[in-house]
């Protein structure tokens, strides 16, 4: 256990629904990322926050994906109008970063499948 | 759980030897280098890293190399265990955000 918790840990929905997910990183982490993961694949990055701030989104974030860190604590994951290549297993990880630009060990959650059919 | 990596390469050992996984990196501009173990139903676990000025890094029971010449990492695990088997990623950081770009696993498996 890495400290860094996901909920719900499988999520299955019908396809045009919403669906949102929960991270809670480590408490003293001001880093929050969240990558998604396809079988037989590494984790590709999705988006990530220092602090409540959101800095950077990959391409892959489409415009049905929203994220936020309102308080700097948990993070949010909402995908609108879920298709079934939404279905994939979603990590969130965390760590303390000191600059922008500044590489810390990232500690990962252990995940929320969803399975869109 | 879930399987992780269903047509990754797949490295097979005996328990009690040393295991050695490779990966090719693409950014030249990498500043860290990352060694992650997945385990099925689990997130990723970190297990060493090495800074872009190092070729070598030992810790308890792994080593990474880097060569930066021709963009390659490699993980060496000594006496193998079945706690091992797993799919191993390796990972780069490039500074910019600190995001991390996976390359391809690869599945150890330990055979006793």
């Amino acid at each position: 256990d890495t400290g860094v918790s996901q909920n719900p840990r499988h999520k299955i929905t019908k396809r045009g629904q919403n669906v949102t997910f929960r991270c809670d990183p480590i408490s003293e982490h001001n880093r929050l990322y969240w990558y998604r993961q396809t079988l037989g694949q590494g984790p590709e990055f999705l988006t990530y926050f220092q602090n409540e701030a959101q800095l950077e989104k990959s391409r892959l974030l489409s415009d049905r994906f929203s994220a936020e860190r309102p308080k700097g604590s948990f993070s949010t994951l909402e995908i609108q109008r879920t298709e079934q290549g939404d279905s994939a297993m979603y990590l969130c990880a965390s760590s303390l970063g000191a600059g922008r630009s500044s590489y810390n060990e990232q500690f990962f959650g252990p995940g929320t499948r969803l399975t869109v059919l | 759980g879930e399987s992780v990596g269903l047509h990754l390469p797949t490295l097979s050992v005996q328990e009690g030897d040393n295991s050695i996984i490779n990966c090719a990196y693409s950014n030249s501009a990498s500043d860290y280098f990352i060694w992650y173990k997945q385990e099925s139903g689990k997130g990723p676990q970190f297990i060493i890293d090495i800074r872009s000025n190092m070729d070598k890094r030992q810790g308890q029971r792994v080593t990474v190399l880097l060569n930066k010449t021709v963009k390659h990492l490699s993980l060496q695990i000594a006496a193998t265990q079945p706690g091992d088997s797993a799919v191993y990623f390796c990972a780069e950081n490039t500074g910019t955000a600190s995001k991390l770009t996976f390359g391809t696993g690869t599945r150890l498996q330990v055979t006793l």
